[in-house]
């Protein structure tokens, strides 16, 4: 079956970087992109890009485009997405997900969730 | 493309129906999901485009809806099924939310 499992929790002081790891097992890696989304506290899901597991090509949401690099390692399975310039805004838990369907824009297959605090 | 739900809140008690709104601010055809969300889980997968049913959901939870207008209806709601629920477009990047319904038992 499908599993996503993400890095720990991390806090970071404002101005700094995080990077998050999510490692896939249960399918073939190179064939599906996999995508980041966050959820900051009291607001709903906001998609952030998504990345081809395979090629490594990315697409990224225009509001993070300034800010953010996702990755991707196939010899293990796994995904990186780091955020720099970190600021109390991106106090968030950040998932990574699958789709359901490849090539469709819809998610059956999430992480655990990685819990990310911008605090000095 | 903005998604907005309705209402914010719905309380409702065990064994009637729900309905939930979710309105895309211009037509994303049927490009429509439902996802469920107990607090400190993942979203969870209810229903694509806009009707279909994902895998080992319950058919008390049904989508209609194609253009700019879908509801989800829960029918005989059941104390487990206290949750948000969130809309989702994937017709045009980037994918959009809604804002989510916080269903109440």
């Amino acid at each position: 079956q499908v599993q996503l499992v993400q890095s720990g929790a991390e806090v970071k002081e404002p101005g700094a970087s995080v990077k998050v790891s999510c490692k896939a097992s249960g399918y073939t890696f190179t064939g599906h992109h996999l995508h980041w989304f966050r959820e900051a506290p009291g607001q709903g899901l906001e998609w952030m890009g998504g990345i081809q597991g395979g090629s490594g090509a990315t697409k990224y949401g225009k509001q993070f485009q300034d800010k953010i690099t996702m990755t991707s390692d196939t010899a293990i399975s796994t995904v990186y997405m780091e955020l720099t310039r970190l600021t109390s805004d991106d106090t968030a838990v950040y998932y990574c997900a699958r789709v359901a369907v490849a090539g469709r824009g819809y998610f059956q297959h999430w992480g655990q969730g990685t819990l990310v605090t911008v605090s000095s | 493309i903005v998604m907005t739900q309705s209402p914010v809140t719905l309380s409702v008690s065990p064994g009637e129906r729900a309905t939930l709104s979710c309105r895309a601010s211009q037509s994303v055809r049927s490009d429509l999901v439902w996802y469920q969300q107990k607090p400190g889980q993942a979203p969870r997968l209810l229903v694509y485009d806009s009707s279909t049913r994902a895998t080992d959901i319950p058919s008390r939870f049904s989508g209609s809806g194609s253009g700019t207008d879908f509801t989800l209806t829960i029918s005989s709601l059941q104390s487990e099924d206290s949750a948000v629920y969130f809309c989702q477009q994937y017709n045009g990047w980037p994918l959009t939310f809604g804002g989510g319904t916080y269903v109440e038992i």
